[in-house]
């Protein structure tokens, strides 16, 4: 039953590392999204996709790089991780471009030692 | 450029008591208003939301919230909240369809008792 599902949960690594997180949606929604969650709980968007189209890349350093493997599945690489990486990051779905509420997952809580 | 002001960082209150989480956006377009719940170490769950017509919109759990065009508010309330009220409120706005939403930096609720 799960809708906006994250895959792993919690990721522990070290700097200099790379790693991914996966996201999936059993919704049928078109448009997906990445969000970042500082320690501050502040949220901001970073990427989005639609119908595996990139369609919002905000200001993030290139070593952040999303791929769309179908519109079901939006993942998100992380090469060349730094302490500042930390967070906990969020992946969201929309129904699709003309409408406006997004469906969250539980999120993945990532921490670069 | 839009952008969300939560009024208040923190608010704490007692069991069965009435709250009001502030919410103050600025926008130079219309703009699509959203309340949504985060408790501990869980994603984001939307409240409510705001599109058109009534300009007093209830949503799960018992909240409701009151666009006022003139303040350029979007105030959540209850009347009386339980302890499992406790958790991180977040306002965002959307100015059209498919577009990311911007978020408030949050209200922490603490209900006791």
């Amino acid at each position: 039953d799960t809708a906006v599902s994250q895959t792993p949960k919690y990721l522990v690594t070290q700097m200099g590392n790379d790693k991914s997180i996966k996201c999936e949606q059993n919704l049928g929604h078109d448009t997906m999204y990445w969000y970042k969650q500082d320690s501050k709980k502040f949220l901001k968007i970073m990427f989005s996709y639609n119908n595996k189209e990139l369609i919002i890349n905000e200001t993030v350093p290139n070593r952040f790089s999303p791929k769309s493997p179908d519109k079901a599945h939006l993942n998100l690489h992380i090469n060349s991780l730094e302490l500042g990486d930390s967070a906990v990051y969020f992946c969201a779905s929309r129904p699709s471009t003309a409408t406006y509420e997004q469906y969250f997952g539980p999120g993945t809580r990532l921490t670069v030692t | 450029a839009q952008s969300v002001t939560q009024l208040d960082s923190q608010v704490p209150v007692f069991e069965e008591a009435p709250v009001e989480l502030r919410c103050n956006y600025s926008s130079s377009v219309s703009v699509y208003l959203f309340w949504y719940v985060q408790y501990p170490n869980q994603g984001l769950q939307l409240l409510l939301k705001y599109l058109s017509g009534s300009t007093l919109v209830k949503g799960i759990n018992g909240f409701e919230a009151e666009f006022n065009k003139s303040q350029t508010s979007f105030h959540l309330r209850k009347p009386s909240v339980h302890i499992s009220d406790t958790a991180e409120y977040f306002c965002a706005v959307s100015v059209r369809a498919g577009t990311a939403l911007i978020f408030g930096k949050g209200t922490t609720l603490s209900v006791s008792s």
